[in-house]
């Protein structure tokens, strides 16, 4: 199947510092990305559809200015928690689907992030 | 939007035996159905999908059912093995949103 690398895997970081992590397709071309939460023993939340060349669609609730989302090739996307609180402190996976096989999605290894 | 149902939320087999986890979501528009297992602190990897223009589908030891009628699909894992245990999480689409829409989640234990 498709391959979609997520990178950094773990970030730990002070209160109030930005965090970047960045979302790839390694081996097809992805024109729409998605930016997952998931907090401890609960489901995958979408934060936001992240499109090529374009303005990220954020999910209600979700504030845009504080998780920054671009996607400025077909193969990167890459997601800014800025002036990181504890409570940011989550697992956050993207995915992204190869255009060929309709529907699936690939995931990243996801990052886990925690904010001290 | 879409809004996908998952029970049980846990769930414990005796190895050898039979699980079956079940969803239902309430878009009708909905004709995607994929289900992925996800090893804690790990990526959701895709173990079995369902389209809306079939009523089940089989992969070795893992079969998925789907009633497009009553909007429910399920999992079914025959002659589970320790392996087995993990997350898995059912989910939705239609074919013009690549969006998905997960369910809860159901924790399998796999019992020795």
């Amino acid at each position: 199947g498709a391959v979609v690398s997520q990178h950094p895997s773990r970030v730990i970081c002070k209160s109030g510092t930005s965090v970047k992590i960045e979302c790839r397709s390694l081996d097809f071309q992805a024109t729409t990305m998605f930016w997952y939460r998931q907090f401890p023993k609960q489901s995958l939340m979408l934060m936001a559809t992240s499109n090529e060349g374009s303005k990220a669609t954020y999910e209600q609730g979700v504030e845009k200015d504080k998780f920054l989302i671009n996607h400025a090739s077909l193969t990167l996307s890459t997601l800014t928690v800025t002036s990181a609180h504890p409570e940011d402190s989550s697992f956050y996976i993207c995915s992204a689907g190869d255009g060929v096989r309709l529907n699936i999605q690939y995931f990243g290894a996801g990052t886990r992030l925690s904010v001290l | 939007g879409e809004n996908v149902e998952q029970h049980p939320s846990t769930l414990s087999v005796q190895e050898g035996d039979s699980a079956v986890i079940k969803c239902t979501y309430s878009d009708s528009a909905s004709n995607y159905f994929p289900w992925y297992k996800q090893e804690l602190g790990k990526r959701p990897q895709l173990i079995i999908d369902i389209r809306s223009n079939v009523g089940e589908k089989k992969d070795q030891r893992i079969a998925v059912t789907l009633n497009k009628t009553a909007k429910h699909f399920s999992l079914h894992i025959t002659e589970t093995q320790p392996e087995d245990s993990a997350v898995y999480f059912c989910a939705a689409n239609n074919f013009g949103n690549e969006k998905l829409t997960f369910g809860t989640g159901t924790r399998l234990t796999i019992i020795p």
